[in-house]
């Protein structure tokens, strides 16, 4: 059964510090999304990974995917209040069409 | 920008219901998706159709059935709702990744729905 894991669950941090947000992933990809989920709102698109080595960066997320390690990271640089939220990744299943399975999320809270 | 509009923001209704979750996008996608999203299970895709009159059940398609007579629109039906379909339920669309490989999926704000 194919799992998407995300470490941690809930992370609660201070502003300025540094953290990352793992995906661990249990089948062969090489297309991985990462989104971003407000309270009460709908899921946004921050990054898409579509090879091992693929790096993303914007603003204070940086995105990066290991095919080989089945990793990727979510990493968060110097944290502001405005990234708290819950992250996702998605990891496609499919070659033809889309198939995304979700993990079960990380919720970010910033704290001043 | 892509648009991905349900019809209701919240709704109730009544176990035994025939319940109707309309999803329209403004793109031209070819894709588009059910998903019901709960509390600790993320999002668990429902049905998905890549094409009019096409549809292909995901995890968790069972009391569910989809509707896609047109391009832009996509219905969720709940055939007989019951307490346990209680839940957040989002659609999604996507460009084919027969143009381009990695197309992300632009979703729709949700609809709440609340089964008595």
């Amino acid at each position: 059964e194919l799992k998407v894991e995300q470490n941690p669950l809930f992370l609660s941090m201070q502003e300025g510090k540094n953290y990352t947000i793992y995906c661990n992933y249990s089948t062969t990809s090489d297309r991985l999304y990462w989104y971003r989920q407000d309270p009460g709102k709908s899921l946004e698109s921050l990054f898409v990974l579509l090879s091992n080595g693929a790096v993303k960066q914007e603003g204070r997320l940086m995105a990066s995917l290991d095919t080989k390690a089945r990793l990727s990271t979510l990493h968060i640089t110097a944290a502001v209040h405005d990234l708290s939220a819950t992250y996702f990744c998605a990891v496609d299943i499919r070659n033809y069409g889309q198939n995304f399975v979700f993990g079960p999320g990380t919720r970010l809270s910033v704290l001043p | 920008d892509v648009k991905v509009t349900q019809s209701s923001r919240y709704l109730v209704k009544r176990t035994g219901e025939k319940v109707f979750l309309e999803c329209v996008q403004d793109m031209d996608h070819e894709n588009m998706f059910w998903y019901r999203q709960d509390p600790g299970l993320g999002l668990r895709l429902i049905y998905f159709s890549y094409d009019v009159k096409m549809k292909e059940k995901g995890d968790i398609p069972e009391g569910y059935s989809v509707s896609r007579e047109k391009k832009e629109r996509f219905s969720l039906i709940l055939e007989s709702a019951s307490t346990n379909q209680t839940s957040m339920y989002l659609c999604a669309s996507s460009l084919s990744q027969a143009y381009k490989v990695g197309q992300p999926q632009h979703f729709g704000d949700g609809t709440r729905l609340s089964i008595l």
